[in-house]
């Protein structure tokens, strides 16, 4: 069975500064995507950046962007410049059949 | 259509009553997903549906869930004779086939009484 580990239930970063949020999992799937989800306050979840597992390029999304290293099974979230709006839950999540969450790391941003 | 839709948005019910949740996708999408989250949780997959054909449930969906998705448009799930270990919050998604990414909904918080 597909897991995935998020090892940071809470994170803070002041704002305009660097963090990195983790994420690992497991699988013996070699075709598979993976997604960081964020989650607001009392809001939905929306995609924040996405990652085909053939794809050894790491992808970018503008002040978000992803360390990708398939050997390790590891999936890490840096957001750069944090701004008080990136504050909510950060999901990690795996698929392949179905999607697989992790149990999300809260971000906290100081002013 | 701007994106997915649940309603309602809150349910507070009895313990042992029915409760009926209805999930509107965003209309072009042909895949339909209900997830459960629990407070200081990830979402957890219950079932999907491609169009109308259910092909996928996970174990956590008991007996006492069901979902249909009869016109292959919006989606109702049930669950019958409700217990306190179903308060959580359900929340439905919506995606063309893989590899694209799935829409979430609001959710519908459900606290059993």
């Amino acid at each position: 069975a597909q897991t995935v580990t998020q090892s940071q239930p809470e994170m803070s970063v002041q704002e305009a500064e660097t963090v990195t949020l983790s994420c690992t999992y497991d699988t013996s799937e070699s075709d598979y995507y993976l997604f960081w989800y964020k989650q607001p306050p009392s809001r939905q979840m929306i995609l924040v950046i996405r990652q085909e597992a053939y794809k050894q390029q790491n992808a970018t999304e503008n002040r978000f962007s992803v360390n990708f290293q398939k050997a390790a099974k590891s999936f890490s979230l840096k957001i750069s410049d944090s701004q008080l709006g990136d504050a909510a839950m950060y999901f990690c999540a795996y698929r392949s059949h179905d999607m697989r969450f992790g149990a999300g790391t809260r971000l906290t941003v100081k002013p | 259509d701007t994106g997915v839709s649940q309603d309602p948005r809150h349910k507070i019910t009895k313990r042992g009553q029915n409760v009926t949740f209805r999930c509107d996708p965003i209309s072009e999408h042909n895949r339909l997903y209900w997830y459960r989250q629990t407070l200081g949780q990830g979402p957890e997959f219950l079932t999907y549906f491609q169009n109308e054909a259910q092909l996928e449930k996970s174990r956590l969906l008991s007996d006492r869930f069901s979902a249909e998705r009869p016109k292959g448009s919006f989606s109702t799930l049930e669950i019958q004779r409700t217990e306190q270990g179903d308060s959580a919050m359900y929340l439905c998604a919506s995606s063309f086939s893989l590899p694209n990414e799935q829409f979430f909904g609001p959710g519908t918080r459900l606290t059993v009484l």
